[in-house]
């Protein structure tokens, strides 16, 4: 079970590029990066997700390095709305049922 | 697309009392999901079913926790009986398949137990 670790906050201002970083040390072959963002009183969101090299959607992009063992999630040009959790999450492409959501990065977002 | 539907939002008990709670998933999605998530925490999961059948209930507290998803559609999970620590969002997810899927969450049922 790959164990992820992120920092547990961040702050930024309105139009600037935030990167979130997740360390997962022990990921494993079959292992995918999948990020969510969760807005108080709401379920989590999809956001992203990769296996390796570079991964980019139209709200994010995702960097994974050759090892994989950290992979970061880049924000572009944040706005007040982006204010949320933010988790990373490492599981195995057969299936989803070791995939655990950890404490997440809570990235506020000032004027 | 209808999204995961979830209800009741809201429900306040008594410890040592029953409650349950309805998922009806995105319609199509074989995998389903129910989380657990305690103020301040990341949600935690306490059973996978593939279909009807349960591929992961390991973080489950089989005690005091049941779900069910009958016919491979819709779920229940029911707490006999509750505790203080109960206490929590109930998140429901539906996903395609297993694998690397996407999960859709609903927008969960919040729990208090006094």
């Amino acid at each position: 079970l790959a164990k992820t670790t992120q920092p547990i906050s961040m702050d930024s201002y309105e139009g600037q590029e935030v990167n979130i970083t997740c360390s997962h040390n022990n990921i494993a072959t079959n292992d995918y990066i999948t990020w969510y963002q969760q807005f108080p009183s709401q379920g989590p969101r999809f956001i992203i997700q990769g296996y390796k090299t570079k991964v980019t959607n139209e709200v994010a992009s995702l960097f994974i390095p050759a090892d994989r063992k950290s992979s970061t999630l880049s924000l572009p040009r944040v706005s007040l709305s982006d204010t949320a959790v933010y988790y990373c999450l490492v599981g195995d492409m057969q299936n989803n049922n070791d995939m655990r959501f950890g404490a997440g990065t809570r990235l506020t977002v000032k004027p | 697309e209808a999204g995961v539907a979830q209800s009741p939002r809201y429900k306040i008990i008594e410890k040592r009392q029953s409650v349950a709670f309805w998922c009806n998933p995105i319609s199509g999605h074989a995998t389903l999901y129910w989380y657990q998530q305690i103020l301040g925490q990341g949600p935690k999961l306490l059973i996978q079913f593939q279909n009807n059948g349960v591929v992961d209930d390991s973080q489950l507290p089989k005690d005091r926790f049941s779900a069910e998803r009958l016919k491979g559609v819709d779920s229940t999970l029911k707490i006999q009986p509750a505790k203080l620590e109960d206490s929590a969002v109930y998140l429901c997810a539906s996903s395609l398949g297993r694998g690397p899927y996407e999960q859709y969450f609903g927008p969960g049922t919040r729990l208090t137990v006094t």
